[in-house]
């Protein structure tokens, strides 16, 4: 079946620290790729996606690169701020193309970054 | 632009007892999600709809059931509560009903069953 694997928690840096959140995915066919997070007392807002193999998705100097080869879809920044400390969801659309918005989430990840 | 707008933000119920659960989507958006958010299964699939048609469903069981009005907003319930159905739940709006994979999210409604 479908299934989202991310790294667990907490990930605790200092500021201006490299980040990577590690998020690995099993899917038939040609799933998207998403990135969500969830800043504190706020709902789940999207960061960045990608939707095929080697494509790139890239937002706020987040970045993360579908990699089939690997079934990999990690999260990196190379310089975190307070103001990213968040919870971050790794998550999969089990069909490429099709009418529907179900997701398949991984458990989260907390970031915490300190100044 | 007003976001997804969910109520109650906040619920105690007692098990046995019934609930339901209210979403309005942003404006112009047709399409509705529902998210079940717990520590331990995270973010599980409810169930979703357009158009005032369920497209999709979870693997819950029936005592969780939803609807959409011609106004898009959205209600989901759940009768007979048990403990287990303690969680945040989690209303989603997307545009037209079109797969993009971004759904905006509210902020929940948390649920708590004694």
């Amino acid at each position: 079946g479908n299934s989202v694997t991310q790294m667990e928690g907490p990930v605790t840096l200092s500021e201006e620290a490299f980040l990577t959140i590690n998020c690995t995915y099993t899917a038939t066919g040609y799933p998207s790729l998403f990135w969500y997070v969830q800043y504190p007392g706020e709902g789940l807002q999207l960061l960045l996606k990608a939707t095929k193999a080697d494509d790139k998705g890239s937002n706020k100097g987040f970045e993360a690169t579908y990699r089939k080869e690997t079934t990999s879809f990690h999260l990196e920044k190379g310089s975190v701020q307070v103001s990213d400390s968040a919870v971050y969801f790794c998550a999969l659309s089990p069909t490429y193309g099709g009418a529907t918005n179900k997701l398949i989430f991984g458990t989260g990840t907390l970031l915490a970054v300190q100044p | 632009k007003a976001g997804v707008t969910q109520t109650p933000r906040y619920l105690i119920k007692t098990r046995g007892q019934q609930v339901t659960l209210s979403c309005s989507p942003i404006s112009g958006h047709r399409s509705v999600s529902w998210y079940q958010q717990t520590p331990g299964q995270g973010l599980q699939f409810l169930f979703e709809y357009f158009s005032e048609t369920q497209r999709n469903k979870g693997n819950f069981p029936g005592r969780f059931s939803g609807r959409q009005f011609s106004n898009s907003r959205s209600e989901m319930n759940v009768s007979t509560l048990e403990l287990g159905d303690s969680a945040l739940y989690l209303c989603a709006s997307t545009a037209r009903g079109q797969f993009t994979g971004e759904l905006f999210f509210g902020e929940g409604s948390r649920l708590t069953v004694l």
